[in-house]
C-alpha cells in the first residue's frame, strides 16, 4: 500500500565512516546506471553514472560498483558528512537516444556528527 | 543561478480545476523532460522533448495532461479537471543531447 512507500530504507553513519548503499535493478539490458542525490525540497541531483561495460567507476569520494550477473548496483561514499545527509536514488535508463529513467526506492541516509 | 527553473514552487487548487506549471532549462540544453514524485517515492517520467519536438510520452500521462515547448526553449505542463491523485511534485530536468539531467526543485502541487 502507500505507506510502505512512505517508509524508506535508512542508513545510519557517524561522520568519517565510510557508507555503503545498495540498489537492484530490474532489466538485464539496461546499459545505462546512475545515482541521484535528494535534499529536501529539492530535485535530484546527479552524483555519478555508469555504464554497463564497466565494474567500478570512481569520482570525488564516491564509487559505483556494478554487478550485472546479479543485477545489483552499489554507491560508496568514502569519509561521509553531515552534508551527505538526504535521500539517494539509483536509475536504470529504459530509453533509446533519451533519459527515460526508472528510480529505484530511496534509501535515506543520516550522518550523525 | 543558472539552473533549471521551474514556476511556481507551489501549488494548492480544488478538485477539478486546471493548472499549468512551467518550466525553464538551462539555457544551451536542447532535450527537456517532466517527471512525478510523490512521497516517499523516485520520480517517474512522464514525457520527453527534443527542442520542440515531443517524441516520448509515459502512459501515465492521461488525456487530461498536456505539455508543451513551443520554441525549444521553456515549456509548460498543464493538468486539465485536477483529480486528488495528481498530488504531487511535478519535476523537469533538461540536458545536451545524451549528456546527465539536470533537476529543477520541482513545483509541488496538491489538490484538494
Amino acid at each position: 500500500g502507500e505507506s510502505v512507500g512512505l517508509h524508506l530504507p535508512t542508513l545510519s553513519v557517524q561522520e568519517g565512516d565510510n557508507s555503503i548503499i545498495n540498489c537492484a535493478y530490474s532489466n538485464s539490458a539496461s546499459d545505462y546506471f546512475i545515482w541521484y542525490k535528494q535534499e529536501s525540497g529539492k530535485g535530484p541531483q546527479f552524483i555519478i553514472d555508469i555504464r554497463s561495460n564497466m565494474d567500478k567507476r570512481q569520482g570525488q569520494r564516491v564509487t559505483v560498483l556494478l554487478n550485472k550477473t546479479v543485477k545489483h548496483l552499489s554507491l560508496q561514499i568514502a569519509a561521509t558528512q553531515p552534508g551527505d545527509s538526504a535521500v539517494y536514488f539509483c536509475a536504470e535508463n529504459k530509453g533509446t537516444g533519451f533519459q527515460k529513467l526508472v528510480f529505484g526506492t530511496g534509501t535515506r541516509l543520516l550522518v550523525s556528527p | 543561478d543558472t539552473g533549471v527553473s521551474q514556476d511556481p514552487r507551489h501549488k494548492i487548487t480544488k478538485r477539478g480545476q486546471n493548472v499549468t506549471f512551467r518550466c525553464d532549462p538551462i539555457s544551451e540544453h536542447n532535450r527537456l523532460y517532466w517527471y512525478r514524485q510523490t512521497l516517499g517515492q523516485g520520480p517517474e517520467f512522464l514525457t520527453y522533448f527534443q527542442n520542440e519536438a515531443q517524441l516520448e510520452k509515459s502512459r501515465l500521462l492521461s488525456d487530461r495532461f498536456s505539455a508543451e515547448r513551443p520554441k525549444g526553449s521553456f515549456s509548460t505542463l498543464e493538468i486539465q479537471r485536477t483529480e486528488q491523485g495528481d498530488s504531487a511534485m511535478y519535476l523537469c530536468a533538461s540536458s545536451f543531447e545524451r549528456e546527465k539531467l539536470f533537476f529543477g526543485s520541482g513545483t509541488q502541487l496538491s489538490v484538494l
